[in-house]
């Protein structure tokens, strides 16, 4: 079974400040690992995803995530906060064997904040 | 392409009382799944579909029941409400079921409070 770990419940950053959410994985298989951004009273976007590919991922609105398996780690930057950034973002991770991949698992969420 | 779409987007409950959430795809998705969001517990998983006329129980299934019996279409059901489902309830799917790098496609979600 995979699960993942985000640590900071809240984070608050400066607009025009590094932007960095923490998350860590538990998998028996290196796994597939996501971050979705929820803005306020919408659902979930998919923000990149990390597949095994490059463990350096691009993902939209210039975030990006780097895939560290030797810290079990997939943590979220973006060099430079903007106030639109403010929102909830989840790291969630699947099972990568093709067929066996029933639930995305997620982990309980960091509130982004933006200061002005 | 309207995406999901859920309805109701709130809704308030007394204590036994039943309702149905609805959840409908124009994306002709296979694969279905219904996640509540509670504080400081992220989503969890409670039931997912990988086609119609096939349900499966994901993690907190207790208390709730869907059925597939269109690709669009997969109705989330309270039989008996009570205030441990207070929660806002997301719908979500994706195109193929067997591919894990596949993104969920979410529903805006349903505020359900039960008193």
């Amino acid at each position: 079974a995979q699960s993942v770990t985000q640590l900071g419940s809240h984070v608050s950053v400066s607009e025009g400040a590094l932007v960095l959410l923490r998350c860590n994985y538990s998998s028996s298989v290196p796994p597939y690992l996501f971050w979705y951004v929820q803005y306020p009273n919408q659902g979930l976007q998919l923000l990149l995803k990390y597949t095994s590919a490059a463990t350096l991922v691009k993902g939209i609105n210039g975030f990006e995530a780097e895939f560290k398996k030797s810290e079990t780690s997939f943590h979220l930057t973006k060099p430079s906060a903007h106030m639109s950034d403010a929102a909830e973002y989840f790291c969630a991770v699947t099972s990568p064997i093709r067929g066996s991949a029933r639930q995305l698992t997620f982990g309980s969420g960091t509130q982004l904040t933006v200061l002005p | 392409n309207a995406g999901v779409t859920q309805t109701p987007k709130f809704q308030v409950l007394k204590t036994g009382q039943s309702m149905t959430l609805q959840c409908a795809q124009d994306m002709n998705h296979e694969y279905m799944s219904w996640y509540r969001q509670d504080p400081g517990m992220g989503l969890r998983l409670i039931h997912y579909s990988v086609g119609a006329g096939i349900t499966d129980q994901g993690e907190v299934p207790n208390g709730y029941n869907v059925s597939r019996s269109t690709t669009e279409d997969f109705p989330l059901r309270l039989l008996s409400a009570a205030p441990s489902q207070t929660s806002v309830y997301f719908c979500a799917s994706r195109a193929d079921i067997q591919a894990p790098n596949e993104k969920l496609f979410f529903g805006s979600g349903t505020q359900l409070s039960v008193l």
